[in-house]
Formats: structure tokens, sequence, C-alpha cells
């Protein structure tokens, strides 16, 4: 089945202390990118993948940093998460390098920073 | 002034009723995208969008690029399309997406 996933759906965590959202795709597909969905404020981009290697700063990038060593794989990591970084994370994949196309959201990851 | 706005923020209907969601842009897109989550918080992409108008089973999406405005229309509404509608831009200069805050709609039986 084509989907994205994403790993943990939930998380309790406290500051400062460093943790990685997984995201993967197994459509084969180049454009990833993370987005985070908060009360009043909708949903914001924070980075976003054109291809392996190849990554750049959405509109919230800060305490956040990534990486696509691999065509599936797009991890999330706050290396020392703070509680303004609650919030309700999603990670989404489009076929082709850029974001002209349909995009596939994974589930959701809701992440609490206490 | 957000480069994204959406109109209007909540909309309850009665079922069967002719539902219209506006959305407002500021910036130069490539493209919009009409986004439907679900009351669990599953997101799926309903319309992609560069030009003129598409269409899906009850759902019309329109674009105008000169007037920088888009809408999502659903023909005779059912409980079930109760969710909240989101659009979001495409900009042209950096591909990066920008969201509107949703409608939240809510279609009563």
């Amino acid at each position: 089945e084509a989907q994205v996933t994403q790993n943990p759906r939930y998380l309790i965590t406290v500051t400062g202390k460093k943790l990685t959202v997984t995201c993967s795709q197994n459509m084969n597909h180049e454009y990833m990118s993370w987005y985070r969905q908060d009360p009043g404020l909708g949903l914001r981009q924070i980075y976003y993948s054109m291809n392996v290697e190849v990554t750049d700063k959405g509109d919230v990038p800060e305490g956040y940093k990534v990486s696509r060593k691999e065509k599936r794989n797009f991890p999330l990591i706050l290396e020392s998460p703070s509680p303004n970084q609650t919030s309700l994370y999603f990670c989404a994949s489009s076929p082709n390098p850029n974001s002209y196309n349909e995009q596939f959201f994974g589930p959701g990851t809701r992440l609490t920073v206490l | 002034k957000n480069e994204v706005e959406q109109s209007p923020q909540n909309l309850t209907a009665q079922e069967g009723e002719f539902i219209t969601i506006n959305c407002s842009y500021s910036v130069g897109i490539s493209a919009l995208h009409w986004l439907q989550q679900h009351p669990g918080g599953g997101i799926v992409s309903l319309f992609m969008l560069s030009s003129g108008k598409k269409k899906h089973g009850r759902l019309i999406a329109t674009i105008n690029i000169q007037e920088k405005h888009s809408s999502l229309h659903i023909t005779a509404s059912h409980p079930r399309d109760s969710a909240v509608y989101i659009c979001a831009a495409c900009q042209n200069r950096d591909d990066k997406i920008i969201f509107g805050k949703g409608t939240r709609l809510h279609i009563l039986p």
C-alpha cells in the first residue's frame, strides 16, 4: 500500500531531550516536507527537500534539523526541544522535485514538550 | 495580513446545501492546493490547481490567477463532508508552501 508513515504517533518528552521523528514513504517520491499545525495558526512549513541531499528551510525552521540521506526517509530532529515546539507534526511527500503536485500526508505526530 | 486568506472560518449548513469556500492569496504562485482534514486529524489532498477548474465527484475547485482567488464548491452536501478545508499556495519564487488557516465545515443531517 502506498503510504507515508511517521513514528512515533504520540510523544511526550521534557525540555532539552533530543528527539527524532521519522518519516518514510514507499512511493519513490522526490519531494518531502515537514509541517507543524497549531491552533489559530494553521499549518506551517518547517523544512522541505526536493531530492536526496537537498534540503531547504520553510517558514518556521528554527529549532529543527532535517536530513535526506536516502529518498524514502526524511527525519525531523529536535536537538533541544522546548515547550513552544509542542504541536501536531505532519510529514508529506510528492512525486516530482517541486511542490506542484498532489501531496500525500502522513498520519501526524502529536508532540508534547514539558 | 496573512498571505493566504480563507473565508469563512466556520460554516454550518444543512444537508443538501451548495457550499462555497473561498481562498485569496497575495503571493505569486505556481499552484494552489485544496486539502481536507478529517475530524480524526488525517489530511487528504483534494485538488491541485494552476488554472481553470477541476471536478471530482461532488467537489469542484476553481482558480482565477489574475484575481488571485480560488474557490472550493461542494454540491449536495452531506454530513460526511464535515471537515476542515485548507487551501495552500505554492510560491513560485522558492517552492515554499503557505497555508490558509482553514474553514471548519459542519453539515447537519
